[in-house]
């Protein structure tokens, strides 16, 4: 199985400042033939389901505001929230699906 | 807009097994290439893949569940079912469906199931 490692569990952000989480992979995601990522990102709010945020490592879903991004490539990944607003208090988690889907434990944001 | 329901008991006792269905409404479950998902989570704990069917039959499943989980699909009903057997506390957890599809985009409200004698 990959595993899926987050980082940090939790954070304390203020209001309007950057959040960034860091999601690491036991072994690449990218598939060869089409050299996508295989990474997708959710938020997920108490007493609800995950809400995908991103998928391909980087391509935002429709209605996501522009403030949440991802990148990067291979086995290293971010989500970035560039100006923190209330309603992104949440557990976010990164998730492979390059191979048996595994997710990251999740990180907690909170704010400061 | 698809729209996904999960249904079953949400108590089972140890060593039976948990039946759950997922109902989808919005759309055919047999349209596109999809995998028809479950997912589980414990209280205060992340998410764990349990595993998925595609409508052609073919399934997948976690390893550390697959001698006890079975899948199946209705495509006439539009829907796609979990069975785990011999559960045990452990196995306490809500589970969702989702529509697998570059991740998961559609999601159930999930439905908790507690394993208790």
């Amino acid at each position: 199985d990959i595993v899926m490692t987050q980082s940090p569990d939790s954070l304390a952000v203020s209001l309007g400042a950057r959040a960034t989480i860091s999601c690491k992979s036991s072994q690449s995601v990218v598939f060869s033939s089409n050299k996508k990522n295989y990474l997708a990102w959710y938020q997920q709010k108490p007493g609800q389901p995950p809400k995908r945020l991103i998928s391909w490592a980087s391509t935002r879903e429709s209605g996501v505001p522009d403030r949440f991004s991802g990148s990067g490539s291979g086995t290293d990944f971010t989500l970035t929230i560039s100006s923190l607003q209330a309603e992104d208090v949440a557990v976010y988690y990164c998730q492979q699906y390059y191979d048996t889907p595994t997710f990251g434990q999740g990180t907690k944001v909170e704010i400061k | 807009q698809l729209h996904l329901q999960e249904s079953g008991p949400g108590l089972v006792k140890p060593s039976q097994t948990l039946s759950l269905t997922c109902t989808v409404s919005g759309g055919s479950i047999s349209s596109g290439y999809n995998s028809w998902t479950w997912i589980r989570q414990p209280a205060g704990k992340g998410l764990e893949w349990v595993g998925h069917i595609f409508t052609s039959g073919n399934t997948n499943s976690n390893p550390s569940l697959k001698t006890r989980v079975t899948f199946s699909v209705d495509t006439s009903k539009n829907q796609f079912s979990l069975r785990l057997s011999s559960v045990t506390a452990a196995d306490t957890a809500v589970y969702y469906c989702a529509r697998g599809n570059s991740g998961y985009d559609y999601w159930g409200q999930g439905t908790l199931v507690t394993v208790s004698s």
